[in-house]
């Protein structure tokens, strides 16, 4: 298997615009979650998904966040508009049980 | 609020040498502590994983220690190499939230040094 896929690995864009980052789980993975790590913060749960409904947004920062899973096999986490303050990187992770399985990680700066 | 809280913030030890790091958390009851390792630029690997009853959990060279007592927890890496140079990230998950909602460490940067 693959692991857990995101995408773009880097993106570097401007206050103002919308940025979506991509994920794609582990196959036959029925949780899915979305992290947020900056060296201040460490890493923070923004929001998570049990068979592609959304369990828990408590963690989204703000409206400007928005997360969905149409499928069992992606996600996106859509920030608009995006602030300087949202550069970190973003970190997607699936499960089947107790362990969690971290993708590579999305590099977001917001110029 | 729940805490995990790691020391030492950074570590420098030679190629060979022993080291131990620290996780102290205020989560309670809790379900399971993990040990995370995250090689720079990579997302976290799981090392260990305890429930509250286990004491101690090996993986090769890493042996992490569990007193539900004293809400402490140690990550021992034995004879370290140049690969285990990474950050090291103590996780909690409470009791009534399994595997979803877990509580991070700011984590431990260690460096081995030639």
């Amino acid at each position: 298997d693959a692991g857990v896929i995101q995408s773009p690995r880097h993106e570097v864009t401007e206050m103002g615009q919308e940025v979506t980052l991509r994920c794609k789980p582990i196959s036959g993975h029925n949780s899915l979650f979305w992290y947020r790590q900056t060296m201040m913060r460490g890493l923070e749960l923004l929001i998570y998904f049990n068979n592609n409904v959304p369990i828990d947004d408590s963690g989204m920062p703000e409206d400007r966040f928005s997360a969905k899973m149409p499928n069992a096999s992606f996600s996106t986490l859509k920030i608009q508009p995006s602030e300087p303050r949202d550069s970190a990187v973003y970190f997607c992770a699936s499960s089947a049980a107790d362990t969690q399985y971290f993708g590579p990680g999305t590099r977001l700066t917001v110029l | 609020k729940n805490q995990v809280e790691q020391s030492p913030q950074s570590l420098i030890i030679l190629e060979g040498k022993n080291c131990t790091l620290q996780c102290n958390y205020t989560v309670s009851p809790f379900s399971n502590l993990r040990w995370y390792k995250q090689d720079t630029g990579r997302g976290p690997v799981s090392l260990t994983i305890m429930t509250f009853s286990e004491n101690t959990k090996s993986n090769g060279r890493y042996t992490a220690t569990l007193d539900a007592d004293t809400k402490q927890s140690s990550l021992h890496i034995t004879a370290s190499q140049l690969s285990d140079s990474a950050s090291y990230i103590c996780v909690v998950s409470p009791f009534n939230f399994g595997n979803e909602k877990l509580t991070f460490g700011t984590g431990t940067r260690l460096t081995i040094i030639p």
